[in-house]
């Protein structure tokens, strides 16, 4: 079974603080994504990488980076958070092809205050 | 971008019953796929069935089938015999045939009345 695995399932951060959400994927797909959650908006595009060191932004990407060093891991990264990035943040992996489906890691519910 | 629709924030369906969620979509290529997901409480996301644009057979997976319809652009998730643990939000994805992106509906929140 293909595994993503996001480091925390709950993150509680302060206003200005850096934050880092870790994303790690077992089954060596090219593609890695960060999505953010919000209710009545679906899911939202922040970043995507297609292979290590290269990443494309996606819908959002205002007050977020990323960082893909090797294959098999994705960071977002929060400069500066801020309340308004409070949210369900969802990390997903695929192959390069077509029909291959996302698989999605559980989820961090991060809360900035 | 292509865009997804999915129109019904809420359903609910009896425990036994079949429902029918929609799903519409925009687009201009010819060779695409389409991806209906499962979201529990669990928040864990679940691929549920998906559908190649080029084969016109509807896609089956056990008690999920869909009703894909190209040139309506439409692609509807029908689960029959609903279960207590079908209650979910499921969400319905288009992936074209180039690009890395998938493109995600805002979501039906599916309630199971036992």
């Amino acid at each position: 079974d293909v595994k993503v695995t996001q480091s925390s399932r709950y993150l509680v951060k302060r206003t200005g603080e850096k934050v880092f959400l870790e994303c790690v994927q077992d089954m060596d797909h090219e593609n890695m994504f960060w999505y953010r959650q919000d209710p009545g908006l679906g899911l939202r595009l922040i970043y995507f990488s297609y292979d290590v060191k290269m990443k494309e932004k996606g819908d959002i990407p205002e007050g977020y980076s990323v960082s893909r060093e090797k294959k098999e891991r994705f960071s977002l990264i929060l400069e500066s958070a801020s309340t308004n990035q409070t949210s369900m943040y969802l990390c997903a992996s695929s192959f390069w092809t077509p029909n291959s489906p996302l698989h999605f890691g559980n989820g961090t519910r991060l809360t900035v205050t | 971008a292509q865009t997804v629709t999915q129109s019904q924030p809420e359903m609910s369906v009896q425990e036994a019953e079949t429902v029918t969620l929609s799903c519409t979509y925009d687009t201009s290529e010819s060779d695409y796929y389409l991806f209906w997901y499962k979201q529990p409480p669990s928040r864990q996301m679940i691929l549920v069935i998906r559908q190649e644009a080029y084969k016109q057979q509807n896609a089956t997976e056990n008690r999920f089938s869909v009703n894909f319809q190209k040139a309506a652009k439409s692609f509807s998730l029908k689960i029959s015999d609903s279960q207590l643990g079908d209650a979910a939000m499921y969400f319905c994805a288009y992936r074209g045939n180039t690009g890395n992106q998938f493109y995600f509906g805002t979501g039906t929140s599916l309630t199971v009345i036992p």
